[in-house]
């Protein structure tokens, strides 16, 4: 149980473009999701948290309107990477959390955005 | 701000050797505490989650233990084989927020 799921797996766009990355709890409902960033070499970063039917809330430094999170639905929440540029270029992860007080999260297997 | 130190950064035993990964972290205020592996180019796989009011959590080859007091956990691998090369994440919630914050990782190397 507890499986989240995240696609596309890799992706590789020009500069300028717009991607979106999707994050699914599949087998459980996912009150609150999370948005981490890892460099190479580097550890994770939390870059936002967002609850179902909320607005997602930024970690200090995240442009919001670059990185725009949605989290429509209690098994769904998408990352739009806006006007990428290469150095957007990173290892997105998302988590999920189901409500109760374990406070574990989840964590998709990642999704690999490479910008040329 | 709560945050997290890993030691060593990096590690490289022989197979068969058992090994202890630490982890500190400067405020005791938290939820739980989560040991993860992550393999080259690869999500993370949770290993052993320690709520706060526990002292430690096993599973298999794998024993993690929790001093909330001091600020300190250790995963401990027994018996360590070539599948076990990965670098280990320790990361805890707490203080207020459910937050997870991460240490930088050891990067475990398990010679043949």
């Amino acid at each position: 149980g507890a499986v989240v799921s995240q696609h596309p797996s890799w992706v590789i766009c020009k500069s300028g473009t717009s991607v979106k990355i999707e994050c699914r709890s599949l087998d459980f409902q996912a009150t609150t999701m999370f948005w981490y960033r890892q460099f190479p070499k580097q550890s994770l970063m939390l870059m936002a948290t967002s609850n179902e039917g909320s607005k997602a809330t930024y970690e200090q430094g995240v442009e919001k309107d670059k990185f725009l999170i949605n989290h429509a639905s209690l098994t769904l929440s998408t990352l739009t990477v806006t006007s990428a540029h290469p150095e957007d270029s990173s290892f997105y992860i998302c988590s999920a959390r189901e409500a109760g007080p374990s406070y574990e999260q989840y964590f998709g297997p990642g999704t690999r955005l490479t910008v040329t | 701000k709560q945050e997290v130190t890993q030691i060593p950064a990096a590690l490289s035993v022989p197979e068969g050797e058992n090994l202890v990964l630490n982890c500190s972290f400067t405020d005791s205020a938290i939820y739980n505490l989560q040991w993860f592996r992550q393999d080259p180019g690869k999500g993370l796989t949770s290993l052993l989650l320690i709520q706060s009011s526990q002292r430690e959590q096993t599973s298999g080859r794998l024993n993690a233990s929790l001093d909330k007091s001091s600020g300190r956990s250790t995963l401990y691998i027994a018996a360590s084989q070539p599948g076990d090369s990965a670098t280990y994440l320790c990361a805890v919630s707490g203080g207020g927020s459910e937050k997870l914050v991460f240490g930088k990782g050891t990067k475990l190397t398990v010679n043949p």
